[in-house]
């Protein structure tokens, strides 16, 4: 079956510094991937997607890049904002259960000013 | 505006109790989904439903179930099989079957918080 895995957090970063999560998956056929970003009390919100491999997918300073070779989808920013506190997602989406999303754990990220 | 609406925000449930959970859609999405938020644990699929009259069970079925009489609507109704029904509850739907693009349209209603007392 299809699954996600992302690094464990928290995650504590200094405003303006640099940040990675990683985001590996194990998936039959061509998935699509996903960052959703949840913030305190909160559902949750598309950050970014891509659908095939190679692409691009961007928003709000984020990216992460869609590799198939490594079967991977890290997020990246370079230079974080205090408002980036929160817990982001990595998810898939392919054939198995009806395109439902599968989702990582989840990864706590807190910058400090 | 379209979107997904769930109610009540928070519910509270005595030990034995059944409760259901509202999830209602205005964007024309074929498929519904529900899924549960624990601490740490990520989100979870608990069913699924493709089309009107038919749905799935997913990873955490047991002590739940649903229905989808409506394009519209798929309530969830939390049974007192669940021994530990405590938790985040979050509806999705989306347009499956988009070709090539793999869009599928995801849409998330603002959750319903669950707590057994």
């Amino acid at each position: 079956g299809n699954s996600v895995t992302q690094m464990e957090g928290p995650v504590t970063l200094s405003e303006e510094a640099f940040l990675t999560i990683n985001c590996t998956y194990t998936a039959t056929g061509y998935p699509s991937l996903f960052w959703y970003v949840q913030y305190p009390g909160e559902g949750l919100q598309l950050l970014l997607k891509a659908t095939k491999a190679d692409d691009k997918g961007s928003n709000k300073g984020f990216e992460a890049t869609y590799r198939k070779e490594t079967t991977s989808f890290h997020l990246e920013k370079g230079s974080v904002q205090v408002s980036d506190s929160a817990v982001y997602f990595c998810a898939l989406s392919g054939l198995h259960s009806g395109y439902a999303l599968n989702f990582g754990k989840g990864t706590s990220l807190l910058v400090t000013p | 505006d379209g979107g997904i609406t769930q109610s009540p925000k928070y519910l509270f449930r005595k030990e034995g109790q059944n409760v259901t959970l509202s999830c209602e859609q205005n964007l024309n999405h074929d498929a519904m989904y529900w899924y549960r938020q624990d601490p740490g644990q990520g989100l979870r699929l608990i069913y699924y439903s493709q089309i009107v009259n038919d749905f799935q069970k997913g990873d955490i079925a047991e002590g739940y179930s649903v229905s989808r009489e409506k394009k519209e609507s798929f309530p969830l109704t939390v049974t007192s099989a669940q021994k530990n029904p405590t938790a985040f509850y979050l509806c999705a739907s989306s347009t499956p079957g988009q070709g090539a693009s793999g869009d599928y349209g995801y849409t998330f209603g603002s959750g319903t918080r669950l707590t057994v007392v």
